[in-house]
């Protein structure tokens, strides 16, 4: 079946610094990949839709200058989270889908910041 | 808005069968998706219902009543390792397949 993997698993690092997610589709070309926040026992919020070679589009409330996202070809995206503060600890998963398929997450990656 | 309503918790017993339930509003609908989650991993996707009726997968089933705004995931012969969260999710737009999820359901299977 479609495999998404997303790295790294797990991100400590300090305030004010700037941490890069991946997200990478290994077996097909996703036209569209998703990026979702999870609080801990809570739901997955969606934060934005990314698709290749076009700019994000972001949820409301989500800060697109602290949150890039880039979508450079059809098998990567990637979620930067800019000057990171203790509040930006979360759960980041991703997901994406092609034509055929429907949406295949990531593992996530569980950041930290001290 | 868009909300969708689960059961934070249900607990059944192994080898029984659990039903659990979903109810939406959405300002649009295009399918319903269910998702299991363990503690501390991704979700895995499970089954997806566009149209009314029962789709069977195995052990799991979901089940779609787009008049009722409603639907559940039908899980038989549990196993422990069915001990997870479930999320239902609405495909709200047609070219978009944005998915808005429920706040989940946690299933304890227990012995």
């Amino acid at each position: 079946g479609a495999v998404v993997s997303q790295h790294p698993s797990r991100v400590i690092c300090k305030s004010g610094t700037s941490v890069k997610i991946e997200c990478r589709s290994l077996d097909f070309q996703a036209t569209t990949m998703f990026w979702y926040r999870q609080f801990p026992k809570k739901s997955l919020m969606l934060m934005a839709t990314s698709n290749e070679g076009s700019k994000a589009t972001y949820e409301q409330g989500v800060e697109k200058d602290k949150f890039l996202i880039n979508h450079a070809s059809l098998t990567l995206s990637t979620l930067t989270v800019t000057s990171a503060h203790p509040e930006d600890s979360s759960f980041y998963i991703c997901s994406a889908r092609t034509q055929s398929q429907p949406q295949h997450f990531g593992d996530g990656t569980r950041l930290s910041i001290l | 808005g868009q909300s969708l309503e689960q059961p934070s918790e249900v607990t059944a017993v192994e080898g029984a069968i659990v039903q659990m339930n979903c109810t939406y509003q959405t300002s649009g609908f295009y399918g319903l998706s269910w998702y299991q989650q363990h503690d501390g991993g991704a979700p895995t996707f499970l089954s997806y219902n566009a149209l009314d009726g029962l789709e069977e997968t195995g052990r799991f089933s979901s089940f779609l009543s787009r008049s009722d705004s409603y639907g559940y995931l039908l899980l038989q012969e549990l196993q422990m390792k069915d001990s997870a969260s479930y999320f239902c999710a609405v495909r709200t737009g047609a070219g978009s397949y944005q998915l808005t999820f429920g706040k989940g359901t946690k299933l304890s299977v227990i012995p």
